[in-house]
């Protein structure tokens, strides 16, 4: 089955620094990349995902790239802020047509913004 | 739209008891899963349902069952709860199409002593 790595699991950064995290994934047949944010305390929730016919996503602060053939995508985050803290979650999926209907995650990482 | 709706938030149970966690969605989503959560390991499956009267094993099944009788309902028991059974359980729920992004529901607290 698919198995994705993440990393760092730690992270600290300064206020307005910039943060990224990296992930790789086995399966190739993978086609949806999605990352989520967990503040302390609450369930996760999706900030943004990446489909394998696309290379680069923003929304505002935020960004993902996926290198389908090096199996990697991270999720890079600008100008970060206190409320930026949390730990984040990558996760892949392969196809349901191909006979998975599981996300996997990553193990999470978990990063302070320093104000 | 209420999402997806956990019950109860926090549980504490005796080696040996049984309960059962309730998720119940409102978005006519196919897929159900069950998580759950401990410090350092990430998101783990332990059971998951591609429709109603279907279900199938995840990552750790082990001393959990689970039912889908109704669409949006998915419950997960505990025959007989262990400590190792303390953890931090989510439901999730997707659509069916390709690319759909899970929506989770907010958590239930669980501590066996």
């Amino acid at each position: 089955g698919e198995n994705v790595e993440q990393h760092p699991s730690t992270l600290s950064v300064q206020e307005g620094d910039s943060a990224v995290i990296k992930c790789t994934y086995s399966d190739s047949a993978s086609n949806y990349f999605p990352w989520y944010k967990q503040e302390l305390g609450k369930r996760p929730q999706l900030i943004i995902d990446i489909r394998s016919n696309v290379g680069e996503k923003k929304d505002q602060r935020i960004a993902v790239t996926l290198n389908k053939t090096a199996k990697h995508f991270s999720l890079h985050i600008t100008e970060t802020q206190p409320e930026d803290s949390a730990v984040y979650f990558c996760a892949a999926s392969i196809p349901p047509g191909a006979g998975s209907y599981q996300l996997t995650f990553g193990k999470g990482t978990k990063l302070s913004v320093i104000p | 739209n209420a999402g997806v709706t956990q019950t109860p938030k926090f549980r504490v149970l005796k080696t040996g008891q049984s309960m059962t966690l309730l998720c119940a969605q409102d978005m006519n989503h196919e897929y159900m899963y069950w998580y759950r959560q401990d410090p350092g390991m990430g998101l783990r499956l332990i059971h998951y349902s591609v429709g109603e009267g279907t279900t199938a094993k995840g990552e750790v099944p082990d001393g959990y069952n689970v039912s889908r009788l109704k669409k949006q309902n998915f419950l997960l028991g505990l025959e007989s709860a262990a400590p190792s059974q303390t953890s931090v359980y989510f439901c999730a729920s997707r659509d069916y199409r390709d690319g759909s992004p899970l929506h989770f529901g907010n958590g239930t607290r669980l501590t066996v002593t």
